[in-house]
């Protein structure tokens, strides 16, 4: 069956340090991919997402590409803000009827 | 457009008690979902609807039941609350395709004593 694997948190980052979190799915085919966030006591938001081989979603500086060859969709950023703290999940949708397969998401905080 | 709405925001129960837990959707979205997230498990589909009249158990329906309404609303009902059910419930509704997007409510936090 389809599955997610995400890098294990909690990641600390000091601010303007370099992000990467890593996500590596199994699926037959090629589902689409997406980064969804979230904010303390909120919902999950989509943050990006990649619905074809080798597209790269990008948002809010956050970038991440959809690589088959690696079956990997790592999240990254250039440079993080504690405005982004936040849990990141990545997550898998395979066919039209189907229902979304998420990782078990990744605790990141940012401190000043 | 408010997107998905849950009631209630919160709620304390006792063990044994029912209760139903609602949500709507206003973006005319075919499948609504179910989950629920527990310290350090990520999030685990309790029930789907892939469209207006179907559901279909996901992971960990045990001890919960669901209706799919109208095309707007899918309530989440839990016949005789445990302290195993002490979460935090959240709906999401997506227009069914692909590369669809799920859209999340804000969440429900039960809590079950």
């Amino acid at each position: 069956g389809n599955s997610v694997t995400q890098m294990e948190g909690p990641v600390t980052l000091s601010e303007e340090a370099f992000l990467t979190i890593n996500c590596t799915y199994t699926a037959t085919g090629y589902p689409s991919l997406f980064w969804y966030v979230q904010y303390p006591g909120e919902g999950l938001q989509l943050l990006l997402k990649a619905t074809k081989a080798d597209d790269k979603g990008s948002n809010k500086g956050f970038e991440a590409t959809y690589r088959k060859e690696t079956t990997s969709f790592h999240l990254e950023k250039g440079s993080v803000q504690v405005s982004d703290s936040a849990v990141y999940f990545c997550a898998l949708k395979h066919t039209n009827a189907g229902k979304s397969t998420f990782g078990d998401g990744t605790t990141l905080t940012v401190k000043p | 457009n408010a997107g998905v709405t849950q009631t209630p925001k919160f709620q304390v129960l006792k063990t044994g008690q029912s209760m139903t837990l609602q949500c709507a959707q206003d973006m005319n979205h075919n499948s609504m979902y179910w989950y629920r997230q527990d310290p350090g498990m990520g999030l685990r589909l309790i029930y789907y609807s892939a469209s207006e009249g179907t559901t279909d158990k996901g992971e960990v329906p045990n001890g919960y039941n669901v209706s799919r309404l109208n095309k707007r609303e899918f309530s989440l009902r839990l016949e005789s609350a445990a302290p195993s059910q002490t979460s935090v419930y959240f709906c999401a509704s997506e227009g069914g395709g692909q590369r669809e997007t799920q859209y999340f409510g804000p969440g429900t936090r039960l809590l079950v004593l």
